[in-house]
Formats: structure tokens, C-alpha cells, sequence
């Protein structure tokens, strides 16, 4: 099983700064089958980025990935406020699917 | 609208069992592989299982194999998961989802591109 560690745990920064958060895997993740999703208290994740750099239908165009093999990287460049939420990395090799711990971006 | 709309849920002791069912609406449901995903109380999440669009592949977790059944039906465009056994370690709001990829004859994957509002389940005497 293929392991994903997210870091940092908590970014705390201000809106209009830049977020980088970063998704490393313990072996290759095949293909760059690489997601990123979005979540809020209380809802469900949302995605924002497939095959690791793809932006998921309506997403906006500040957010973007990239990185592949196992380190890749989720940059939001000018936070809004709606921004402020967590967010989970996830590898879909062959029928197994695995997430990360999480980053949460809160207001600094 | 694509729409999916988990049902279900609820309060079980230890060691009993719970069907949870998911709803879906506006896309070709039996075109599409789905998974069920969940997440406990504070913390992460935690892919449980998938089906493809046939309903003739399935996949788990190792947490839940051999005590969680997924299974589908496309005539009435609804997911299951059959969950026996249950503990409280089981206790999440479980998310149905549908898969943004592929299924071939042997294996799926892709991302969870739609996800429904989750139902409950907790595992408690």
C-alpha cells in the first residue's frame, strides 16, 4: 500500500498569500495518479485536481498542481477567503486508493 | 443535477450490522465504477470500497474485507454497502462516491469526482 504524508500539518497565512502544500508518497505513484480535494467543516470533500495537475470541472484557475513520481504539490496563489479549509492528497493506483492526513490552511 | 444522496445510517451495537444506500441521479449510473469512502469523528479519510460500473469487480479495504459487501443496482441507480460486524472503529460519516476514471477487466481507478452528503454510523452500546 502506498503511503501519502502531507505537510505541513497546519499553514496559517493571510488571505491574498501564496499556499504551497506539499503530498509525498512512499513509492512511485503510477501514471501520476494524483488527486486533490478540498473540505469544509461539516460537508464533503470536494475535488480540485486529478491526474495530478488537472483542475477538476469549475475550479478556479489559482489553484494548480504539480510534481510527480513521489512528491507532489498543491499551490493555491492568492488565497480567498473561502480557501480556508483542509486539504487531503489521494492516490488511485491499480483498484487501491489511499489518502493523505490532511493540510488544514487556516487564517493567520 | 448530479446528485448523490446516502441513506442509511444510524446508531448499531457492537457486532451488528447496517446497509447503507446511496441514491444517484443525473448521469448514467451504470456507466460509472463507485466507491464508498469514510471518515471518523475528527479525523481523516479512509477509501473503504469500490465497484465498477458492471457490478462484476468489487475491491476493499483490508480494515473491512470480509465483513463490508458492496453491490449495485443499475436498475434503480442505487450503491449499497452491507456492513456486519461492526465495531466501534467503524464509526464515520460514510460518503458514497462516483469515480472519475476507468475500469478495465481487472482493475479501476480513478478520482472521486461527486460525493454525497455522507450518513452516520456509530458503533456504540
Amino acid at each position: 500500500e502506498i503511503v501519502l504524508t502531507q505537510s505541513p500539518a497546519t499553514l496559517s497565512l493571510s488571505p491574498g498569500e501564496r499556499a504551497t502544500l506539499s503530498c509525498g508518497a512512499s513509492q512511485s505513484v503510477s501514471s501520476n495518479f494524483l488527486a486533490w480535494y478540498q473540505q469544509k467543516p461539516g460537508l464533503a470533500p470536494r475535488l480540485l485536481i486529478y491526474d495530478a495537475s488537472t483542475r477538476a470541472t469549475g475550479i478556479p484557475d489559482r489553484f494548480s498542481g504539480s510534481g510527480s513520481g513521489t512528491d507532489f504539490t498543491l499551490t493555491i496563489s492568492r488565497l480567498e477567503p473561502e480557501d480556508f479549509a483542509v486539504y487531503y492528497c489521494q492516490q488511485y493506483g491499480s483498484s487501491s486508493w489511499t489518502f493523505g492526513q490532511g493540510t488544514k490552511v487556516e487564517i493567520k | 443535477e448530479v446528485q448523490l444522496v446516502e441513506s442509511g445510517g444510524g446508531l448499531v451495537q457492537p457486532g451488528g450490522s447496517l446497509r447503507l444506500s446511496c441514491a444517484a441521479s443525473g448521469f448514467t449510473f451504470s456507466s460509472y465504477a463507485m466507491s464508498w469512502v469514510r471518515q471518523a469523528p475528527g479525523k481523516g479519510l479512509e477509501w473503504v470500497s469500490a465497484i465498477s460500473g458492471s457490478g462484476g469487480s468489487t475491491y476493499y479495504a483490508d480494515s473491512v474485507k470480509g465483513r463490508f459487501t458492496i453491490s449495485r443496482d443499475n436498475s434503480k441507480n442505487t450503491l449499497y454497502l452491507q456492513m456486519n460486524s461492526l465495531g466501534a472503529e467503524d464509526t464515520a460519516v460514510y460518503y458514497c462516491a462516483k469515480l472519475l476514471g476507468y475500469c478495465t477487466s481487472s482493475s479501476c481507478r480513478g478520482a472521486f469526482d461527486i460525493w454525497g452528503q455522507g450518513t452516520m454510523v456509530t458503533v456504540s452500546s
